[in-house]
Order: C-alpha cells, then structure tokens, then sequence
C-alpha cells in the first residue's frame, strides 16, 4: 500500500515548456486534489476532482489543466510554463464523506522554471 | 466562504519546553478543523482532528488541540517538544454539509524551531 505517490519528484523547465505531473494513488479515494505551496502562503488548491469523470477549479487554477484518468489517477499539465509556476506541487486524495474528509498527500514534485 | 489564519510564522522554542502553535479561522457555517505536519523535504501528514464531540483532541506525537468556538480557535500544543519536532505546521479546514467537496483551505504555515 504506496498511499499517494507523485512523478516526477524534481523538474527543470524553461519559459515556454509543457509538462504532466503524475499523481496515483491506491486506497480506492473518490476524491483528488492538485495544490501548490509557495513560501508564506501555505497550500493552494489548483484543481480538484470530487470523484471519477469530474474536475473542478480551486483557488489558482489559471496556467493549468487536469485530467482525472481514471479512479486511481489524476494528472496536472502545464502548457506553457512560466517563472510565476516555480513552486512545489503536492497531489491529495481523500474519500469524501468518511474519515473525516481526512487527506493524504503525496511526497511532493518540486518545479522549477527557468 | 473559510478562512485560516496561523498566528506565528515562526516559533523557536528550547528542547523539552511547552509551545503553543495559534490558529484562528473565519466561516459562517460548520467546519471540520486539522493540524498537519510537514518535515523538511516530505508530504504533510496528519496530527490531528476535530469533527464533533470532545473538545479537546488529541493526535500522534504527543501533541493535542483543543477547538473553542466561541473564539474559532484550534490551537496546537504540546508540553515538551523534541529537536524532532522541528517542522512546518499547518492548520486547515473544511466544511460540513451536503455541498462540501472536500476541500481543504490552509493557514500560511508556522515554522517549529527546537532548539538544544
């Protein structure tokens, strides 16, 4: 039982570039989120996915674009990324309405962006 | 709509001396309360929770919070701390309700320094 795991763990991009963060996770979770954490503002959610087949905006989502594939994973693509993106991006699950709406995290993919 | 408020950016405290980490939030329905912690260079993982009933909550590590509504505080303690304690804590919440989605909104963080 892996939890939550992510890919890559650290990226360099340039101005410009596109990438996926890959994000599974195998404890049968209805929910996943995308956050990004920057010095002194704590975690922001990105985008989050209340189940299979949906996908909704958090509080940052401009630059971004997810996909959820499937029950088990959810994806974070970044077209064209930009400086403004460096950040470290965790990816959550959760099932909702049991344990609380505890979430659990994955280790985390640190981005940079040249 | 929430919002989280941690008091300290930064905490230093003496190994084996008491520390209180402040959280404070703001909504106008229920909420469910968290701590989370986040060691150097990992995922956060879970302290603790508040869902209903006891006030005072305990969580792993030896730290407990206790959550006053009268106030909308959920602050974190613990009455001796170890260098490995030293970390980033995280207060969040979410709330209750057939229109909850899960989720979580975070406090900024506050930066645990234990010193020997």
């Amino acid at each position: 039982n892996a939890g939550v795991t992510q890919t890559p763990k650290f990226q360099v991009l340039k101005t410009g570039q596109s990438m996926t963060l890959q994000c599974a996770q195998d404890m049968n979770h209805n929910s996943m989120y995308w956050y990004r954490q920057d010095p002194g503002m704590g975690l922001r959610l990105i985008y989050y996915s209340a189940s299979e087949g949906t996908t909704d905006k958090g509080e940052v989502p401009n630059g971004y674009n997810v996909s959820r594939l499937n029950k088990r994973e959810f994806s974070l693509r970044l077209e064209s990324a930009a400086p403004s993106q460096t950040s470290v991006y965790f990816c959550a699950s959760s099932d909702q309405g049991v344990d609380g709406e505890t979430q659990y995290f994955g280790p985390g993919t640190r981005l940079l962006v040249l | 709509a929430q919002s989280v408020t941690q008091l300290d950016s930064q905490v230093p405290v003496f190994e084996e001396a008491p520390v209180e980490l402040r959280c404070n939030y703001s909504s106008s329905v229920s909420v469910y309360l968290f701590w989370y912690v986040q060691y150097p260079n990992q995922g956060l993982q879970l302290l603790l929770k508040y869902l209903s009933g006891s006030t005072l909550v305990k969580g792993i590590n030896g730290f407990e919070a206790e959550f006053n509504k009268s106030q909308t505080s959920f602050h974190l303690r613990k009455p001796s701390v170890h260098i490995s304690d030293t970390a980033e804590y995280f207060c969040a919440v979410t709330r209750l309700g057939s229109s909850n989605t899960g989720k979580l909104i975070f406090g900024q963080g506050t930066t645990l320094q234990v010193k020997p």
